[in-house]
């Protein structure tokens, strides 16, 4: 069956603007989870969703960062003022019901460039 | 706070031979553990994970690992690598349901890159 999908696979953009980054889930998988992967560094937790609400958003580094999941399936990964530091790779990982220790499948993630 | 260190930042191994990449973690009680494995242009796919019972966890690809609670350890092995088994591996830990606190994501740590000799 189809994995979890981000898009774009790459996007570069200019410090100061707002960018968006799409990740649609392995179907029927109520949990889903952003990280952030910065060279030479493993992922680094960003936010959990259970359903359309955000259960654990303790990773997201500061009010710049926003996510939703309005319909408990997609979610966008919302970047306001980008700043060069943001530059990283940007994975989304899905899980059948997000209980303690459920495998997370990951997608390919999300280049992101602030240039 | 939870951490993870993996303490080789690359490892060398020539095809055929064994292979030990180690974990260690700093957790409150023991968490769920994880090995995941990076290829270039790929998402991280898991290995094998640890909850309780045999210290001794079986994956795929044939990679297995073993949990030594005196030694905070998790590390991964296997006894024969082949040529695409080059990628990055991290270690990584998840709360339990008895772990208390914490984010519900994962802790991974810096990943182990593996080069693997003809």
């Amino acid at each position: 069956g189809a994995g979890v999908s981000q898009t774009p696979s790459n996007k570069v953009t200019e410090k100061g603007k707002y960018v968006e980054l799409r990740c649609d889930p392995i179907s029927g998988h109520t949990a889903l989870y952003w990280y952030r992967q910065s060279l030479g560094q493993g992922p680094e937790f960003l936010i959990y969703f259970q359903g359309t609400g955000a259960a654990d958003d303790s990773g997201l580094p500061n009010d710049r960062f926003f996510a939703v999941r309005p319909e408990g399936s997609v979610s966008t990964l919302k970047i306001q003022r980008t700043e060069r530091g943001d530059s990283a790779v940007y994975l989304c990982a899905s899980s059948l019901d997000g209980r303690k220790g459920d495998t997370q499948y990951f997608g390919p993630g999300t280049r992101l460039t602030v240039l | 706070a939870q951490s993870v260190t993996q303490p080789d930042i690359h490892i060398t191994v020539s095809e055929g031979a064994s292979l030990e990449l180690r974990c260690n973690y700093s957790y409150g009680a023991t968490p769920y553990l994880f090995w995941y494995v990076q290829s270039p242009g790929q998402g991280l796919q898991l290995l094998l994970k640890y909850f309780s019972g045999d210290t001794l966890v079986q994956g795929i690809k044939g990679f297995e690992a073993e949990f030594k609670r005196s030694q905070s350890s998790f590390n991964l092995r296997k006894p024969s690598v082949h040529w695409s088994d080059a990628a990055e591996y991290f270690c990584a830990v998840g709360p339990t349901l008895y772990s208390g606190g914490g984010a519900d994501g994962l802790t991974f740590g810096k990943g182990t890159h593996l080069i693997i000799q003809p």
